[in-house]
């Protein structure tokens, strides 16, 4: 258990529609990234996001945003799905001392399927 | 040529066995690296971090660096059925701030 929770678990979309994911990160850690995961590959960086401000970004197209919240739980937009878009997503959180590593926390995912 | 590189595997040792997994990366200015485990239809768990040169042992975990040939190793002693899992190897570059992780190599430790 790393205290970072994700909803939903799983969700079937068809293309076109528009998700939202959320993630609630472990207590104290400010700073929250999101990854995309298809079935056989590692996790893609998607984006970062630390007080509020996104802070770094991966080759994700635009209709890919993000939010964070005044409490540091955040969420992930998709607009405009496509059959591509199936696939894992990952939230991951880190404490603000660990701004600058690789050393994330991540939640238990949500497993977007798009028709 | 991709950013970190793994053998996908799979892998497969007998138990006690000693199991060695492979990454190179690409980008000179790497600053930190990690392993990753991730069991099937789980996220993936933190297991090593190594940010200079040579070897660092947590139990039976040993992650090895080598940033002149830019390469990464895990070895995993006596190794275990509980070990099966995909291990992925994640490279830090600052200047984005973002981890870029290899496809993973699927590890399986036989009886």
């Amino acid at each position: 258990e790393t205290g970072v929770t994700q909803s939903p678990t799983h969700l079937i979309k068809t293309r076109g529609q528009q998700v939202t994911l959320r993630c609630s990160s472990q207590s104290g850690h400010n700073t929250v990234s999101w990854y995309q995961q298809a079935l056989g590959q590692g996790p893609q960086f998607i984006f970062q996001y630390y007080r509020e401000e996104e802070n770094g970004r991966g080759n994700f197209p635009p209709r890919f945003s993000g939010l964070q919240f005044p409490n540091y739980s955040s969420e992930l937009n998709v607009n405009a799905l496509e059959l591509d878009d199936s696939a894992l997503y990952l939230c991951a959180s880190r404490p603000s001392h660990g701004l600058n590593t690789g050393e994330l926390f991540f939640g238990e995912g949500s497993r977007l399927t798009v028709l | 040529q991709k950013e970190v590189e793994q053998n996908s595997g799979p892998l497969s040792v007998p138990e006690g066995a000693i199991a060695s997994l492979n990454c190179t990366y690409s980008d000179r200015v790497s600053q930190s690296f990690f392993w990753y485990r991730q069991y099937s239809g789980k996220s993936p768990e933190l297991i090593m971090s190594i940010y200079s040169n040579g070897d660092k042992e947590d139990g039976r975990f040993t992650a090895q660096l080598n940033k002149a040939s830019q390469y990464v190793s895990l070895l995993i002693r006596d190794s275990q059925p509980s070990d099966s899992a995909t291990y992925l190897c994640a490279v830090f570059t600052g200047g984005g701030n973002k981890l870029t992780f290899g496809t993973g190599t699927q590890l399986k430790v036989e009886l």
